[in-house]
């Protein structure tokens, strides 16, 4: 079964430094996803991605988050200035015919 | 705005038994899917089913089946025959469908622990 690929599995970062998540869609998906879930709450979505640029994105995602694709495999989520609140789960998704979603990046911020 | 709720934060039932886990939503969507994960300690979110809302049969994956109710807006997953490997946290979820791609809306989750 084809999956999507996140590194690192866990990042461990100082708050106000920027991290980089890393996520391998599936070959020929279109549409890519990053999702969040704070410890024992529901998966929230962050942003969609189609078409090599945003379509849609939630409250969450203010200025201090960036989506980029920068060579057609890769599929990545830039925070820029890290936050306590911004511990979490962060996984990737990749929709075909279906959603299929990676492992994700558990993010803690210290 | 579409959204899911999931009434019962915690569910227990006894290996080999049935169990159900309740989900309701809200939308003015016509066409759209719905669906469980699953999510293991290990974090990781597992698609158990899903349901086009065009479509009146009920999906039915194995163990894993679903009453769905589009006029109530309710849309159940049944376990049968539970294993103690069916513990974990189930997120009912909702997706429009959209030519762009859309976003999947999550349920708060039911933990649902399996005894021997």
């Amino acid at each position: 079964e084809p999956e999507v690929t996140q590194t690192p599995s866990h990042q461990v970062t100082q708050m106000g430094q920027e991290v980089i998540l890393r996520c391998v869609p599936i070959s020929n998906h279109l549409y890519f996803y990053w999702y969040r879930q704070i410890l024992g709450q529901k998966v929230e979505f962050l942003v969609s991605f189609y078409n090599n640029e945003i379509s849609e994105k939630s409250e969450i995602f203010d200025d201090q988050f960036s989506v980029e694709r920068p060579d057609g495999s890769n599929f990545t989520l830039k925070i820029r200035s890290t936050k306590l609140e911004d511990s979490a789960m962060y996984f990737c998704a990749s929709r075909g015919r279906r959603t299929y979603f990676g492992p994700g990046t558990r993010l803690t911020v210290t | 705005a579409q959204t899911v709720t999931q009434s019962q934060p915690e569910m227990s039932v006894q290996e080999a038994e049935t169990v159900t886990l309740s989900c309701t939503y809200d939308t003015s969507e016509n066409n759209y899917y719905l669906f469980w994960y699953k999510q293991p300690p290990s974090r990781q979110m597992i698609l158990v089913i899903r349901q086009e809302a065009y479509k009146q049969q009920n999906a039915t994956e194995n163990r894993f089946s679903v009453n769905f109710q589009k006029a109530a807006k309710s849309f159940s997953l049944k376990i049968s025959d539970s294993q103690l490997g069916d513990t974990a946290m189930y997120f009912c979820a909702f997706m429009k469908l959209s030519y762009e791609g859309d976003k999947l809306i999550f349920g708060t989750g039911t933990r649902l622990q399996v005894f021997p």
